[in-house]
């Protein structure tokens, strides 16, 4: 069983960059959720995505966008970056939305100067 | 709103046991995760409520009133690498009445020898 994978694993941007983060879901799972989580933070949703469509956004603004592909994995893309977008961006994928257990990635961490 | 209470650090002995309290307020519930989260990686998959009752899994079981709107992880037998962050995490609704996971901040335990 092939496990969530993202990548890059480390990541450093400048102001007003553009970004994009690539997560492959585990093996089987057709939904996808991005999270973004601060030092000593829990993890804050962006969005999800289900079948290639989003399906649920949290209260991000409009330049973190994503997409899902027909196989699946999924991008997380942020336009216009801030200082504070620096953190750890979680994916985790599950069987469904009527599987609630979401198995996770290792993250990328991104880091704005 | 929505909101999930934890504390922040707990400490504990190596070889005691340990209670992390959850407690929250959610539109919708569809079942109470916790998650393990070591610095610097990845949350991993503890376990899963959604009925009353405790769930017993080795030496990590998990606690949940619906009505009180409470759960609890209980660590047995405590081990140093037991030290990590623990998450609270529920599973609700948005305000499009789509399923989404709310996350407390984390639970910092700190096992000593």
């Amino acid at each position: 069983e092939t496990g969530v994978t993202q990548s890059p694993t480390h990541l450093i941007k400048t102001r007003g960059q553009q970004v994009t983060l690539r997560c492959s879901s585990q093996s089987g799972h057709n939904t996808v959720s991005w999270y973004q989580q601060a030092l000593g933070q829990g993890p804050q949703f962006i969005f999800q995505y289900y079948r290639e469509e989003e399906n649920g956004r949290g209260n991000f603004p409009p330049r973190f966008s994503g997409l899902q592909f027909p196989n699946y994995s999924s991008e997380l893309n942020v336009n216009a970056l801030e200082l504070d977008d620096s953190a750890l961006y979680l994916c985790a994928s599950s069987l469904g939305l009527a599987s609630e257990t979401q198995y996770f990635g290792p993250g990328t961490r991104l880091l704005v100067l | 709103g929505q909101n999930i209470d934890q504390p922040t650090e707990m400490t504990a002995t190596e070889g005691a046991i340990v209670q992390i309290n959850c407690t929250y307020q959610t539109s919708g519930f569809n079942g109470l995760f916790w998650y393990q989260q070591h610095a610097g990686e990845a949350p991993t998959f503890l376990s899963y409520n959604v009925l009353d009752g405790l769930e017993e899994k080795g030496r990590f079981s998990s606690f949940l009133s619906r009505s009180k709107g409470y759960s609890y992880l209980l660590l047995k037998e405590l081990q140093m690498k037991d030290s990590a962050s623990y998450l609270c995490a529920v599973s609700g609704h948005n305000a499009g009445n789509n399923r989404k996971l709310i996350w407390g901040l984390g639970t910092s335990l700190a096992v000593n020898p």
